[in-house]
């Protein structure tokens, strides 16, 4: 079975850095591509970008150019996202998700998320 | 840069009556490109529909999907209680997944 685990929710300060991980279990962590969202209270989720784990290419989504960092750690099957500069309005859920398929078209699973609230 | 907009925003029905949500594309979109997801309180989202009109692994025939162009519908034919849920649109171009705003699908 396919399992993405992340890490648990994170309260940081305006201006703060976070760091999140998802941990893949039951398929070779190098065969798919990890995509990270943000979903805000309300609203539908947004691609922030992905991290191939074989070569560590990564692409991000316009708006969080400068914004996000993510990596991958093929020694323990696990990528991460890294937010800087947080602010207010970043208090989301953040989710990694996976596309088993050859063309990446649609994300399979999903992690259960991880919780980060920004707040003074 | 495609954008869906999803309506109804929120949709009241009862158990056993039938649902229809949309989703409109600013551009035309390769149907093989285009799925919906369900999300209940708490959960991460979860595949439904693919390539327009396939059914996602585990997901009750219900549920189909159709659709071409700009315009793609998602139909619940007899509302279950585990139905009630947010359905969002997703499609896939140049690596990027963009998703709809959602629709609440609650009961009446």
């Amino acid at each position: 079975e396919v399992q993405l685990v992340q890490s648990g929710a994170e309260m940081k300060k305006p201006g703060a850095t976070v760091k999140i991980s998802c941990k893949v279990s039951g398929y070779t962590f190098t065969a798919h591509n990890i995509n990270w969202l943000q979903q805000a209270p309300g609203k539908g989720p947004e691609w922030m970008g992905l991290v191939d784990p074989q070569d560590g290419e990564v692409i991000y989504a316009e708006r969080f150019q400068g914004k996000v960092t993510i990596s991958a750690d093929t020694t323990i099957d696990t990528a991460f996202m890294e937010l800087s500069s947080l602010k207010l309005e970043e208090t989301a859920m953040y989710y990694c998700a996976v596309s088993l398929r050859d063309l990446p078209t649609f994300l399979d699973v999903w992690g259960e998320g991880t919780t980060v609230i920004v707040s003074s | 840069e495609i954008v869906l907009t999803q309506s109804p925003g929120t949709l009241s029905l009862s158990p056993g009556e039938r649902a229809t949500l949309s989703c409109r594309a600013s551009q035309r979109t390769n149907s093989r490109y285009l799925g919906w997801y369900q999300q209940k309180p708490g959960q991460a989202p979860r595949l439904v529909i693919y390539g327009v009109s396939n059914r996602a692994t585990g997901i009750p025939d219900r549920f189909s999907g159709s659709g071409s162009g700009t315009d793609f519908t998602l139909i619940i034919s007899r509302l279950e209680p585990e139905d009630f849920a947010v359905y969002f649109c997703q499609e896939y171009g140049d690596a990027h997944y963009t998703f709809g705003q959602g629709t609440k699908l609650e009961i009446k």
